[in-house]
């Protein structure tokens, strides 16, 4: 099973100021992976896949990249609408997984 | 618009049985894999299971395996997760979601329906 460690566990970042996510893999693999942001009482919703190819309709400041080990999930600019919980999730190997999760918040 | 609508969550016993329900619409259900995901309190999401559009491939989490029973109903857009010899640990919010494929493979979650909470307890 490919362990997925996400960090930090809590990002606090000023409003207008860029965030940067972090998620690392146990295992070597190119481009499946996958970035939901989770809102309380919302369902997750899908950011990002293919490491870095955007859903429609997700605002731009958003971003993925990386490959390997290393992938990234960067806010350019925070909003407060983006206060929420953020997962990766590899779809390379059965069984997929996710990470424990970055919380972002406010500073 | 995709609306995927879970039903059937409850409080059970240790040992007991529920069946989840998940009602979908806004597309051609029979073309695509669907997926249940679980949250439980204070951790992160987890996959459960996994079925193909046709229902004739099945992928499940090993912590479920043997348990848990993923099957789904083309003619009526439902897919559903039988689960049996529940434990403390089933305890969770149960997310159903849709896959961008047939099979469920290379899957991730393009939608996912609002959950519904599973607790275990005696």
């Amino acid at each position: 099973e490919i362990v997925m460690t996400q960090s930090p566990a809590t990002l606090s970042v000023s409003p207008g100021e860029r965030a940067t996510l972090s998620c690392r893999a146990s295992q070597t693999f190119s481009s499946n992976l996958a970035w939901y942001q989770h809102k309380p009482g919302q369902p997750p919703r899908l950011l990002i896949y293919g490491a870095a190819t955007r859903v429609t309709g997700i605002p731009a400041r958003f971003s993925g990249s990386g490959s390997g080990t290393d992938f990234t999930l960067t806010i350019s600019s925070l909003q407060s609408e983006d206060v929420a919980v953020y997962y990766c999730q590899q779809y390379n190997n059965w069984p997929w997984t996710f990470g424990q999760g970055t919380k972002v918040e406010i500073k | 618009e995709v609306q995927l609508l879970e039903s059937g969550g409850d409080l059970v016993q240790p040992g007991g049985s529920l069946r989840l329900s998940c009602a979908a619409s806004g597309f051609t259900f029979s073309n695509f894999a669907m997926i249940w995901v679980r949250l439980a309190p204070g951790k992160g999401l987890e996959w459960v299971s996994a079925i193909s559009g046709r229902g004739d491939t099945t992928y499940y989490a090993d912590s479920v395996k043997g348990r848990f029973t993923i099957s789904r109903d083309n003619s009526v857009d439902t897919v559903f997760l039988e689960m049996n010899s529940l434990r403390v640990d089933d305890t969770a919010v149960y997310f159903c979601a849709k896959g961008p494929l047939s099979y469920p493979s290379y899957c991730y979650l393009d939608h996912w329906g609002q959950g519904t909470q599973v607790v275990v307890s005696s």
